[in-house]
């Protein structure tokens, strides 16, 4: 059964800190994507990545970064969170060279709240 | 710029009514993705059904049917026979055609079906 994983369902930390959230996937795709989910706003694209190394700004990339250092783990960093960070981050991967032109495969969620 | 527009936030029917969920983008692009994904109370965003811009046969997947229509920009998705398992988040999304494309998601529609 294919999975992506987040390392973590739920998440409290305070306002300042540096946030690390981990996706891992085991079906060798090479493309991997972070969302945040907020209501009444969809899925929000933060950062993709389409190679090992590689990254690419979303939508809404200002306050995060990523690494990508293996190609089955993509992390998304919050480098000073910050309250209007709190949110639903959701993480997607997909097979082919780049794109999301092929069906994405989500993890389950990591629901952030910053206090 | 793309867009996808799901004007129903809500949708609230009774056990095996149909009901259709609305789907309307903008593209600059000739060739382009089309897609619905359900994300029921768990959170993980499942998909549904992949379209590409040069296809527009609908398609039915058992209870499950799609309106792909170019000359409106619509691809709506009905549900036959509605269950309360029915219930969730749908979300249709947008992507472009190239090596780095992204995907735009819709706001989501929310679909309770009632026993």
């Amino acid at each position: 059964d294919v999975k992506v994983t987040q390392s973590s369902r739920y998440l409290v930390k305070r306002t300042g800190e540096k946030v690390f959230l981990e996706c891992v996937q085991d079906m060798d795709h090479e493309n991997m994507f972070w969302y945040r989910q907020d209501p009444g706003l969809g899925l929000r694209l933060i950062y993709f990545s389409y190679d090992v190394k590689m990254k690419e700004k979303g939508d809404i990339p200002e306050g995060y970064s990523v690494s990508r250092e293996k190609k089955e783990r993509f992390s998304l960093i919050l480098e000073s969170a910050s309250t209007n960070q709190t949110s639903m981050y959701l993480c997607a991967s997909s097979k082919g060279q780049g794109g999301m032109n092929t069906e994405a495969f989500f993890g389950q969620g990591t629901r952030l709240t910053v206090v | 710029a793309q867009k996808v527009t799901q004007a129903q936030t809500e949708i609230s029917v009774v056990e095996k009514e149909d009901v259709t969920l609305d789907c309307v983008y903008e593209t600059r692009d000739t060739t382009y993705y089309l897609f619905w994904y359900k994300q029921p109370p768990s959170g993980e965003l499942v998909f549904l059904i992949r379209r590409n811009s040069f296809d527009e046969q609908n398609e039915i997947s058992g209870r499950y049917s799609w309106n792909f229509q170019k000359s409106t920009s619509s691809f709506n998705f009905t549900i036959t026979a509605s269950q309360v398992v029915d219930s969730a988040v749908y979300f249709c999304a947008l992507s472009e055609n190239t090596n780095a494309g992204k995907s735009t998601f819709g706001d989501g529609t929310t679909l309770t079906v009632k026993p």
